[in-house]
């Protein structure tokens, strides 16, 4: 039964390029939901997708814009990365938007 | 915003008890309360969740008090694999429910 898996693991930017960072969710999960984690800090959410449509957002701004596809993977796009933006980004799925949510190993992207 | 206070760090002898608290003093009747552990550069961990009865699973135990303003996580034999940050979040199961992490407490097991 495989879990959250994410790609890639590692990535490194230049400021003002666009990432796109994938996840498939654990087997059985329709919902996914994607946080930041800057260093040191815990993991603050991006937004939640469920039924392919956003529907949960938290307090990002536009650049971070995402999709779910029919077979419930989905995808994180940062447009015109910052320096800020560095940190580890996580998928997390569930079945559903009520029951137990499990994450990923995490992207981590470095902005230079 | 988080919800709960949590100690920021805890040490915990191998073998032993490990006891982490949690208080969560402006919980709703319909706020669960949820663990999860990270451990260095990977990804939340879920532990155990419950509503107001105790709970326990394969990895560990949660305790609510009566009036459900704080909880204690038990892991009853601490190994140095447990070494982690340990985060206690309420969570809605209805409506907007994604997970607030607080700055969670960092348990350290020593030999």
């Amino acid at each position: 039964d495989a879990g959250v898996t994410q790609s890639p693991t590692h990535l490194i930017k230049t400021r003002g390029q666009q990432v796109t960072l994938r996840c498939s969710p654990k087997s059985g999960h329709d919902t996914v939901s994607w946080y930041q984690q800057a260093l040191g800090q815990g993991p603050q959410f991006i937004f939640q997708y469920y039924e392919e449509e956003e529907r949960q957002r938290g307090n990002f701004p536009d650049r971070f814009s995402g999709h779910q596809f029919p077979n419930y993977s989905s995808e994180l796009n940062v447009n015109a990365l910052l320096l800020g933006d560095s940190a580890l980004y996580l998928c997390a799925s569930s079945l559903g938007v009520r029951n137990t949510i499990y994450f990923g190993e995490g992207s981590w992207l470095t902005v230079v | 915003d988080a919800k709960t206070t949590q100690p920021p760090s805890m040490d915990c002898a191998e073998g032993r008890a490990a006891n982490l608290p949690c208080n969560h003093s402006t919980i709703s009747g319909n706020e669960y309360v949820y663990w999860y552990r990270q451990i260095h550069s990977q990804g939340p961990q879920y532990i155990i969740h419950g509503l107001k009865n105790n709970e326990t699973n394969e990895m560990a135990s949660l305790i609510i008090t009566e009036d459900r303003k704080s909880s204690t996580l038990i892991l009853p034999h601490a190994t140095l694999r447990d070494t982690a940050v340990y985060y206690c979040i309420v969570r809605v199961e209805t409506g907007a429910n994604n997970l607030f992490f607080g700055t969670g407490t960092r348990l350290t097991v020593i030999p």
